[in-house]
Protein backbone atom coordinates (compact mmCIF):
# COMPACT_ATOMS: atom_id res chain seq x y z
CA UNK A 1 0.00 0.00 0.00
CA UNK A 2 1.39 3.41 -1.39
CA UNK A 3 1.00 5.70 1.50
CA UNK A 4 1.41 9.13 -0.06
CA UNK A 5 1.63 9.04 -3.93
CA UNK A 6 1.53 11.36 -6.73
CA UNK A 7 0.98 11.74 -10.42
CA UNK A 8 2.31 11.78 -13.12
CA UNK A 9 6.15 11.24 -11.89
CA UNK A 10 7.40 12.44 -14.77
CA UNK A 11 5.95 15.92 -16.29
CA UNK A 12 7.41 17.04 -19.18
CA UNK A 13 6.24 20.69 -20.88
CA UNK A 14 6.89 23.67 -23.16
CA UNK A 15 7.13 27.25 -21.22
CA UNK A 16 4.00 28.82 -21.07
CA UNK A 17 1.78 26.01 -20.85
CA UNK A 18 -0.32 24.95 -17.11
CA UNK A 19 -0.03 21.87 -15.58
CA UNK A 20 -1.29 20.01 -12.41
CA UNK A 21 0.12 17.77 -9.80
CA UNK A 22 -1.92 15.34 -7.92
CA UNK A 23 -0.89 13.75 -5.07
CA UNK A 24 -3.12 11.88 -2.33
CA UNK A 25 -1.60 10.19 1.08
CA UNK A 26 -3.78 7.08 2.79
CA UNK A 27 -2.23 7.53 6.25
CA UNK A 28 -4.89 9.15 7.69
CA UNK A 29 -2.73 12.73 8.11
CA UNK A 30 -4.56 16.17 8.62
CA UNK A 31 -1.59 18.11 7.09
CA UNK A 32 -0.17 17.82 3.60
CA UNK A 33 2.44 19.77 2.14
CA UNK A 34 4.07 20.78 -1.14
CA UNK A 35 7.96 21.46 -1.64
CA UNK A 36 10.32 22.33 -4.37
CA UNK A 37 13.65 20.28 -4.99
CA UNK A 38 16.41 22.27 -7.17
CA UNK A 39 18.66 20.52 -8.87
CA UNK A 40 21.48 21.03 -5.93
CA UNK A 41 19.34 19.13 -4.01
CA UNK A 42 17.60 22.03 -1.49
CA UNK A 43 14.32 21.47 -0.47
CA UNK A 44 12.02 24.63 -0.20
CA UNK A 45 8.55 24.25 1.34
CA UNK A 46 5.54 26.00 -0.91
CA UNK A 47 2.76 25.15 0.90
CA UNK A 48 1.07 23.09 3.87
CA UNK A 49 -2.84 22.41 4.00
CA UNK A 50 -4.39 21.43 7.13
CA UNK A 51 -7.64 20.13 7.44
CA UNK A 52 -8.73 21.46 3.94
CA UNK A 53 -7.41 24.49 4.99
CA UNK A 54 -4.14 26.76 3.55
CA UNK A 55 -1.50 27.50 6.88
CA UNK A 56 1.81 27.68 5.15
CA UNK A 57 1.97 29.71 2.15
CA UNK A 58 5.60 30.49 1.65
CA UNK A 59 7.15 33.22 -0.85
CA UNK A 60 5.95 31.21 -3.91
CA UNK A 61 4.92 33.11 -6.92
CA UNK A 62 0.94 33.28 -7.66
CA UNK A 63 1.45 31.35 -10.99
CA UNK A 64 1.50 28.40 -8.24
CA UNK A 65 -2.07 27.76 -6.85
CA UNK A 66 -2.50 24.46 -4.34
CA UNK A 67 -6.12 22.64 -3.88
CA UNK A 68 -6.90 20.56 -1.37
CA UNK A 69 -10.61 19.06 -2.08
CA UNK A 70 -10.19 16.62 1.36
CA UNK A 71 -7.68 16.34 3.57
CA UNK A 72 -6.13 13.43 2.01
CA UNK A 73 -5.42 14.95 -1.29
CA UNK A 74 -3.59 18.35 -1.81
CA UNK A 75 -3.24 18.92 -5.81
CA UNK A 76 -0.78 21.65 -7.31
CA UNK A 77 -1.80 23.57 -10.16
CA UNK A 78 0.86 25.81 -11.81
CA UNK A 79 -0.28 28.17 -14.64
CA UNK A 80 2.36 29.82 -17.45
CA UNK A 81 5.41 27.26 -16.80
CA UNK A 82 8.20 29.11 -17.08
CA UNK A 83 12.40 26.96 -16.78
CA UNK A 84 12.99 28.10 -13.81
CA UNK A 85 9.55 25.92 -12.74
CA UNK A 86 11.85 22.82 -13.81
CA UNK A 87 12.25 20.62 -10.29
CA UNK A 88 11.09 17.79 -8.71
CA UNK A 89 8.33 18.63 -6.46
CA UNK A 90 7.28 16.54 -3.71
CA UNK A 91 4.28 15.75 -1.65
CA UNK A 92 4.40 15.20 2.01
CA UNK A 93 2.14 14.59 5.13
CA UNK A 94 2.09 14.69 8.32
CA UNK A 95 -0.01 13.94 11.41
CA UNK A 96 -0.87 17.93 13.34
CA UNK A 97 1.54 19.13 15.98
CA UNK A 98 3.76 15.62 15.08
CA UNK A 99 5.97 17.17 12.53
CA UNK A 100 6.94 14.00 11.47
CA UNK A 101 6.41 14.21 8.03
CA UNK A 102 5.88 11.38 5.17
CA UNK A 103 7.17 12.08 1.47
CA UNK A 104 6.15 10.72 -1.74
CA UNK A 105 8.26 9.48 -4.39
CA UNK A 106 8.00 12.98 -6.41
CA UNK A 107 7.09 14.49 -9.68
CA UNK A 108 10.20 15.53 -12.08
CA UNK A 109 9.10 18.36 -13.66
CA UNK A 110 10.98 19.63 -17.07
CA UNK A 111 10.18 22.94 -18.44
CA UNK A 112 11.40 23.05 -22.24
CA UNK B 1 17.31 33.45 12.43
CA UNK B 2 15.99 30.44 12.51
CA UNK B 3 18.60 27.96 10.42
CA UNK B 4 19.87 24.58 9.62
CA UNK B 5 23.42 24.45 8.64
CA UNK B 6 24.75 21.01 7.78
CA UNK B 7 28.62 21.27 7.27
CA UNK B 8 29.72 19.51 4.42
CA UNK B 9 28.10 19.14 1.31
CA UNK B 10 29.35 15.70 0.46
CA UNK B 11 31.58 13.14 2.71
CA UNK B 12 33.51 9.93 1.85
CA UNK B 13 33.75 6.92 3.91
CA UNK B 14 34.97 3.45 3.21
CA UNK B 15 33.01 0.61 3.65
CA UNK B 16 33.50 -0.37 7.32
CA UNK B 17 34.57 3.17 8.39
CA UNK B 18 32.65 5.06 11.61
CA UNK B 19 29.82 7.91 9.68
CA UNK B 20 29.72 11.68 11.01
CA UNK B 21 27.37 13.51 9.75
CA UNK B 22 26.97 17.09 11.06
CA UNK B 23 24.09 19.69 12.13
CA UNK B 24 24.25 22.57 13.91
CA UNK B 25 20.32 24.66 14.03
CA UNK B 26 18.77 27.54 15.10
CA UNK B 27 15.48 27.73 15.66
CA UNK B 28 13.32 30.54 18.21
CA UNK B 29 10.68 27.46 19.39
CA UNK B 30 12.10 24.35 21.49
CA UNK B 31 13.27 22.54 18.99
CA UNK B 32 12.01 18.76 17.59
CA UNK B 33 15.09 17.45 15.16
CA UNK B 34 14.78 15.23 12.22
CA UNK B 35 17.40 13.56 9.57
CA UNK B 36 15.64 12.09 6.65
CA UNK B 37 17.29 9.99 3.86
CA UNK B 38 17.27 10.20 0.57
CA UNK B 39 17.59 7.82 -2.01
CA UNK B 40 18.78 8.53 -5.84
CA UNK B 41 15.60 9.12 -7.50
CA UNK B 42 13.56 8.46 -4.45
CA UNK B 43 11.49 10.70 -1.89
CA UNK B 44 12.73 11.35 1.25
CA UNK B 45 12.40 8.90 4.48
CA UNK B 46 12.83 9.37 8.42
CA UNK B 47 15.65 7.93 9.77
CA UNK B 48 15.18 9.34 13.24
CA UNK B 49 13.87 12.52 15.32
CA UNK B 50 14.53 14.14 18.14
CA UNK B 51 11.31 15.33 19.93
CA UNK B 52 12.27 16.51 23.60
CA UNK B 53 12.18 12.82 24.70
CA UNK B 54 16.31 11.13 24.88
CA UNK B 55 19.03 12.78 23.67
CA UNK B 56 20.78 9.90 22.21
CA UNK B 57 18.16 8.67 19.34
CA UNK B 58 18.47 5.73 17.72
CA UNK B 59 16.89 5.16 13.77
CA UNK B 60 16.34 3.03 11.30
CA UNK B 61 19.48 1.53 9.61
CA UNK B 62 21.75 1.49 12.22
CA UNK B 63 22.31 5.02 12.61
CA UNK B 64 21.57 7.21 15.21
CA UNK B 65 21.82 11.21 16.71
CA UNK B 66 22.13 13.28 20.16
CA UNK B 67 20.64 16.04 20.42
CA UNK B 68 23.36 18.80 21.91
CA UNK B 69 21.27 21.71 23.24
CA UNK B 70 24.50 23.52 24.73
CA UNK B 71 25.90 22.93 21.02
CA UNK B 72 22.64 23.56 19.03
CA UNK B 73 23.79 20.43 17.26
CA UNK B 74 22.04 17.29 16.24
CA UNK B 75 24.88 15.24 14.58
CA UNK B 76 24.26 11.87 12.74
CA UNK B 77 26.52 8.90 12.73
CA UNK B 78 26.60 5.28 12.68
CA UNK B 79 29.66 2.62 13.74
CA UNK B 80 30.66 1.03 10.18
CA UNK B 81 29.08 2.96 6.94
CA UNK B 82 27.67 -0.02 4.12
CA UNK B 83 27.62 0.31 0.87
CA UNK B 84 23.62 0.92 0.51
CA UNK B 85 24.08 3.69 2.94
CA UNK B 86 25.20 6.09 -0.25
CA UNK B 87 22.36 8.41 -0.55
CA UNK B 88 21.24 12.77 -0.14
CA UNK B 89 20.57 13.21 3.77
CA UNK B 90 18.91 16.50 5.43
CA UNK B 91 18.63 17.42 8.41
CA UNK B 92 15.53 19.58 9.33
CA UNK B 93 14.24 21.37 12.88
CA UNK B 94 10.60 22.90 13.63
CA UNK B 95 10.35 26.05 13.77
CA UNK B 96 8.01 29.17 12.83
CA UNK B 97 6.34 29.96 9.86
CA UNK B 98 6.94 33.58 8.33
CA UNK B 99 3.70 34.40 9.77
CA UNK B 100 4.53 33.72 13.13
CA UNK B 101 1.12 31.44 13.57
CA UNK B 102 2.59 27.80 13.22
CA UNK B 103 5.02 25.60 12.95
CA UNK B 104 6.91 24.43 9.89
CA UNK B 105 9.92 22.01 9.26
CA UNK B 106 13.58 23.83 7.65
CA UNK B 107 15.52 22.02 6.08
CA UNK B 108 19.76 21.91 5.78
CA UNK B 109 21.08 21.85 2.38
CA UNK B 110 21.58 18.14 2.15
CA UNK B 111 25.09 15.93 2.44
CA UNK B 112 25.66 13.77 0.09
CA UNK B 113 27.48 10.83 1.16
CA UNK B 114 29.98 8.07 -1.14
CA UNK B 115 30.99 4.91 0.76
CA UNK B 116 33.73 3.51 -1.40
CA UNK B 117 34.98 -0.10 -1.23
Amino acid sequence: DTAVSQTPKYLVTQMGNDKSIKCEQNLGHDTMYWYKQDSKKFLKIMFSYNNKELIINETVPNRFSPKSPDKAHLNLHINSLELGDSAVYFCASSQAEVYEQYFGPGTRLTVT
Amino acid sequence: AQSVTQLGSHVSVSEGALVLLRCNYSSSVPPYLFWYVQYPNQGLQLLLKYTSAATLVKGINGFEAEFKKSETSFHLTKPSAHMSDAAEYFCAVTALNNAGNNRKLIWGLGTSLAVNP
